[in-house]
């Protein structure tokens, strides 16, 4: 059971827009920046958001990440097959003196 | 930029093994470096991070593998290490070393497979 909490799995048609929420806490995302990543079986995982609302380059204006007090979501405007994937939002706990990783999303384009 | 892990085997529980990351591409002196896990069907694991020289070259570790694992770097190779002790079946899964930027990790390595079964 991991401390930041995500949906399992997220799902939508092509064009359209879904987002992927994130809870936690006080000691989490509450008082440190947000970051959602990118995995594709096999590969490398992707930064596509850090400091809760930047982009790196290359990452497409379609993702983006808003945080509010102990939350966090990531949404993808103008949904895309290449865009199935598991999304993993993380954070530094403060409390435990680590980073936390949230339990994934795995998100299929119907 | 670019990291390679190596050092991923079959190990059978309560052996050691120890993962390298080889870094190039960038002033890897100046970086600090973390290992991220996943196990088979689940999700990314933190497991520990090294900071840089200059920041004491301080390590933090999850507190699954605290006692375990350690982190180590040697910048005048450009690796990080990641010695795994007293290995548990549990710790099997892909290991992936990363730069951190003390908030987000970018980029990563390709992984090396670690399975730790008799």
């Amino acid at each position: 059971q991991s401390v930041l909490t995500q949906p399992p799995s997220a799902s939508g048609t092509p064009g359209q827009r879904v987002t992927i929420s994130c809870s936690g806490s006080s000691s989490n995302i509450g008082s440190n920046t947000v970051n959602w990543y990118q995995h594709l079986p096999g590969t490398a995982p992707k930064v596509l958001i850090y400091n809760n609302n930047q982009r790196p380059s290359g990452v497409p204006d379609r993702f983006s990440g808003s945080k509010s007090g102990t939350s966090a979501s990531l949404a993808i405007s103008g949904l895309q097959s290449e865009d199935e994937a598991d999304y993993y939002c993380a954070t530094w706990d403060g409390s435990l003196i680590g980073v936390l990783f949230g339990g994934g999303t795995k998100l299929t384009v119907l | 930029v670019q990291l390679v892990e190596s050092g991923g085997a079959l190990v059978q529980p309560g052996r050691s093994l120890r993962l390298s990351c080889t870094a190039s591409g960038f002033t890897f002196v100046e970086s600090a470096m973390s290992w991220v896990r996943q196990a088979p069907g689940k999700g990314l694991e933190w497991v520990g991070l090294i900071r840089r020289r200059y920041y004491g070259g301080t390590t933090e570790y999850a507190a699954s593998v605290k006692g375990r694992f350690t982190i180590s770097r040697d910048d005048s190779q450009n690796i990080a290490y990641l010695q795994m002790n007293s290995l548990k079946t549990e710790d099997t899964g892909v290991y992936y070393c990363a730069v951190w930027n003390y908030d987000w990790f970018d980029p990563w390595g390709q992984g090396t497979l670690v399975t730790v079964s008799s």
